[in-house]
């Protein structure tokens, strides 16, 4: 099993560029979570989603979009990118509550110019 | 909402003794309490957690400690050794559906 893998790794952005950032697992869990990850400010919770065709906001949500079209991605969009979200994004999977072990794939550095 | 305090933010220690890192939660109904580790450059994983039914639990070389009455729980790290040097997070959650918040790390030297 790949766990949970997320394309790309890095990607440099210009101001007001979008872009699309892929999640994928394939251990059949059903929540799945984009957070990112600033210095001095730990993992912060961007979305969620409980499972296939739901999505809601987590504690920073501004900015992004998100989409759980099938079980096994989440995609995390940035319509029009700002310098403020220059971040490392991290998703993750549980299998079944907030509360199970949450696995976490590689992360995205994202830099927006 | 919960809020998570963890302190200290970078922790420095000899090999070979002991470390110890400490989350204070707000939530009262919170009742999970997961560490996570991360290395550099890596993804941050699961080391240990607790549940408020229990108020110490060990694995090995660490130990997770929680005080529901003060709303604050801690890492404890024995026999420090070099591949242990990395960021610790913990975090906070309550029921099922109640999303987890985490702390802002602390760099362990």
């Amino acid at each position: 099993n790949a766990g949970v893998t997320q394309t790309p790794k890095f990607r440099v952005l210009k101001t007001g560029q979008s872009m699309t950032l892929l999640c994928a697992q394939d251990m059949n869990h059903e929540y799945m979570y984009w957070y990112r990850q600033d210095p001095g400010m730990g993992l912060r919770l961007i979305h969620y989603s409980v499972g296939e065709g739901t999505t809601a906001k987590g504690e920073v949500p501004d900015g992004y979009n998100v989409s759980r079209l099938k079980k096994q991605n989440f995609l995390l969009g940035l319509e029009s990118a700002a310098p403020s979200q220059t971040s490392v994004y991290f998703c993750a999977s549980s299998p079944s509550i907030f509360t199970d072990t949450q696995y976490f794939g590689p992360g995205t550095r994202l830099t927006v110019l | 909402g919960e809020n998570v305090e963890q302190h200290p933010s970078t922790l420095s220690v000899q090999e070979g003794d002991s470390a110890v890192i400490k989350c204070t939660y707000s939530d009262s109904a919170s009742n999970y309490f997961p560490w996570y580790k991360q290395e550099l450059g890596k993804r941050p994983q699961l080391i240990i957690d607790i549940r408020s039914n229990v108020g110490e639990k060990k694995d090995q070389r660490i130990a997770v400690t929680l005080n529901k009455t003060a709303k604050h729980f801690s890492l404890h790290i024995t026999e420090t050794q070099p591949e242990d040097s990395a960021v610790y997070f913990c975090a906070a959650g309550g029921t099922g559906f109640q999303k987890l918040v985490f702390g802002t790390g602390t760099r362990l030297l």
